[in-house]
């Protein structure tokens, strides 16, 4: 499986972007990238996922490097709701048993 | 649509002892994960079932078994426990034979072992 490497804690200002890094050097090539975010109390929820181009949905987007070891989460406009863990997974195409590693917690200041 | 439930939310048990822990999926998901999230740390795999078969395992023994239903409720069930054992127990579910869909996780079951 996959390793990843993400900041242990990042903070930001509301209403400002925040851009999450994500190391994943040994990723296969039909990996996906996926990423989740765990707010207090919760189980974790979905956010976006990736192969190969960046992607954009209502809660985020997603930079892909273009030789696909590390990738980027990015809320472009963080509130106090977005204070949670996010974690960044390789996963295949089918049947994923997601990996998760230990994330980063990010702190958003009002 | 409903989202994925689980219970109980809380439970103690003694060493020693079983437990059975129940999810139940969103409609429709024909498949369904069990994670073991320890304190601070990030959820670890179990077990994955699909139309309910067994379809991989985490590095967890043999103690944790599990069955999915045809209605793709499942149980996770825990023989002998041991005080490692307490953590949050989260299930999810998908239809993960359509491609890289997300996982709904419910809300979790908090197991403690004493």
């Amino acid at each position: 499986d996959a390793k990843t490497t993400q900041p242990n804690s990042m903070e930001s200002n509301e209403e400002e972007p925040v851009h999450l890094p994500c190391n994943h050097s040994t990723i296969s090539g039909t990996d996906y990238i996926h990423w989740y975010r765990q707010l207090p109390s919760q189980g974790p929820e979905y956010v976006i996922h990736g192969l190969t181009s960046n992607v954009n949905n209502r809660m985020a987007s997603l930079a892909i490097a273009e030789d696909r070891k590390s990738s980027t989460l990015i809320l472009h406009r963080a509130t106090l709701r977005d204070a949670a863990v996010y974690y960044c997974i390789p996963g295949g195409y089918n049947f994923n048993k997601f990996y998760f590693g230990s994330g980063t917690k990010l702190n958003v200041k009002p | 649509e409903t989202g994925v439930t689980q219970s109980p939310t809380h439970l103690i048990k003694t060493r020693g002892q079983q437990v059975t822990l129940r999810c139940s999926s969103q409609s429709g998901h024909n498949t369904v994960s069990w994670y073991q999230q320890a304190l601070g740390q990030g959820p670890q795999f179990i077990f994955q079932y699909y139309r309910e078969e067994e379809n991989g395992r985490g590095n967890f023994p043999p103690r944790f078994s599990g069955l999915q239903f045809p209605n793709y409720s499942s149980e996770l069930n825990v023989n002998a426990l041991e005080l490692d054992d307490s953590a949050l127990y989260l299930c999810a579910s998908s239809l993960a034979d359509r491609g890289p869909s997300e996982q709904y996780f419910g809300p979790g079951t908090r197991l403690t072992v004493t």
